[in-house]
């Protein structure tokens, strides 16, 4: 079936240093891509969002990367938080012109004082 | 408001019990959303209803059964629910046509013994 992501890594970073979270995709015809942060006991929030026409998306502290060529999609996170620690998801609009959004495995972050 | 309500925040019943997880956004999203999600683990698509119409079913058990009865509520009736069924229930929205974020709900903690 349809795949996104690794297995769960943990990613630990020190607190102000930069954080990169990477997702790999596995189907090439997917046109969206939607990076959420989950916290323990909550639901996903959204962090941001690329479509397949872009390569380069910039929020408040994040970026994402969008590499078609090898179906790759990373979040940076600039200046990391204490308050960022948390299981990143990145998920994908399979089917284009639907509403089937496939979640990838997710990484966990920890941000080290 | 930009929020996805659910209720109960928790829920343990047995396998004969029948029981319904509520759900309700007004944003005025016409695309809803139950994703199963096990402990770290990514969230699973369940259904998707669209316009109050189911729009995606991912195969799920018969003993899961939607209900979208307006354009603001979303109901998951349980009924005859196996132990491998606890998990986190979680609800979203979005606003109507492709490639729209997602806004999650923070999920019912539903145990089956």
């Amino acid at each position: 079936g349809e795949s996104v992501g690794l297995h769960l890594p943990t990613l630990s970073v020190q607190e102000g240093d930069n954080s990169i979270i990477n997702c790999a995709y596995s189907n090439s015809a997917s046109d969206y891509f939607i990076w959420y942060k989950q916290e323990s006991g909550k639901g996903p929030q959204f962090i941001i969002d690329i479509r397949s026409n872009m390569d380069k998306r910039q929020g408040q502290r994040v970026t994402v990367l969008l590499n078609k060529t090898v179906k790759h999609l990373s979040l940076q996170i600039a200046a990391t938080q204490p308050g960022d620690s948390a299981v990143y998801f990145c998920a994908e609009n399979t089917t284009s012109g639907t509403y089937k959004y496939i979640f990838g495995t997710g990484t966990r972050l920890k941000v080290l004082a | 408001d930009t929020e996805v309500t659910q209720t109960p925040k928790h829920l343990v019943m047995g396998m004969t019990n029948k029981k319904s997880l509520k759900c309700e956004q007004h944003m005025g999203h016409r695309a809803m959303y139950w994703y199963k999600q096990k402990a770290k683990k990514p969230p699973e698509l369940m259904f998707v209803y669209s316009y109050e119409k189911l729009s995606i079913n991912e195969s799920v058990p018969s003993r899961f059964s939607p209900e979208c009865p307006n354009s603001s509520l979303l109901n998951l009736h349980l009924h005859a629910l196996q132990p491998e069924d606890s998990a986190l229930y979680l609800c979203a929205s979005s606003q109507a046509g492709a490639n729209e974020k997602l806004f999650f709900g923070s999920g019912t903690q539903l145990s089956v013994l």
